[in-house]
């Protein structure tokens, strides 16, 4: 199994509504990142997990709120977003250290 | 935030020719990783230079690295129709890694 698989592709949720995506991986990548990707525009590092322990938080605004419960899932947990953050977000993952990024296909996120 | 800037933001060529992307970055590096992405779906890896090479090759691809000038190239030869993507240098520090702008690829058949 060579996949990183995302849930859902597409969400549309309401300002005040609360929401999960999902990201699963069984290679055994113990490294996983959640980006942001705006159209036309580069993925934006959000969120790192080395070994389940958040190693890396790039200042995102708190109505983002990440979950590694164990090795192979990854999880992000929204509540009360913004129109602006309407984006694809992107779940990617790897061996430790020096190698390549694994990603999903992404969800495509839509905040009315 | 980003790592650097890659340009050309847009290049267009005919099927059959050569194309070069150029990515600059800031900070120190493990390696440099260039990847692919088609209509805004996942990310797929192309290949990925170590901070101690200097160029590599993979199939119609080659790289290069100077880390003195802070900078690579991406190097496409031969290009077909189904090149047609986004093509983004990543830099890679201790788990960090960060997407440079891009540059959007369009090979007319």
């Amino acid at each position: 199994d060579t996949e990183v698989t995302q849930t859902p592709k597409h969400l549309v949720m309401g300002m005040t509504n609360k929401k999960s995506l999902k990201c699963e991986q069984h290679m055994g990548h113990r490294a996983m990142y959640w980006y942001k990707q705006k159209a036309k525009k580069p993925p934006e590092l959000m969120f790192v997990y080395s070994y389940e322990k958040l190693s890396i938080n790039e200042s995102v605004p708190s109505r983002f709120s990440p979950e590694c419960p164990n090795s192979s899932l990854l999880n992000l947990h929204l509540h009360a977003l913004q129109p602006e953050d309407s984006a694809l977000y992107l779940c990617a993952s790897r061996l430790p250290l020096s190698e390549k990024l694994f990603f999903g296909s992404g969800t495509q996120l839509s905040v009315l | 935030s980003q790592q650097g800037e890659e340009d050309p933001q847009a290049l267009s060529i005919q099927e059959g020719e050569n194309a070069t992307m150029n990515c600059s970055y800031k900070t120190s590096i493990n390696n440099l990783q260039w990847y692919r992405q088609n209509s805004g779906r996942g990310l797929v890896h192309l290949i990925l230079i170590r901070s101690n090479e200097r160029e590599k090759h993979s199939g119609r691809l080659r790289v290069t690295l100077d880390t003195s000038k802070k900078s690579s190239s991406l190097l496409i030869t031969a290009s077909r129709a189904a090149d047609t993507a986004s093509y983004f240098c990543a830099t890679d520090a201790h788990n960090d890694m960060r997407f440079g702008a891009g540059t959007r690829l369009t090979v007319k058949p």
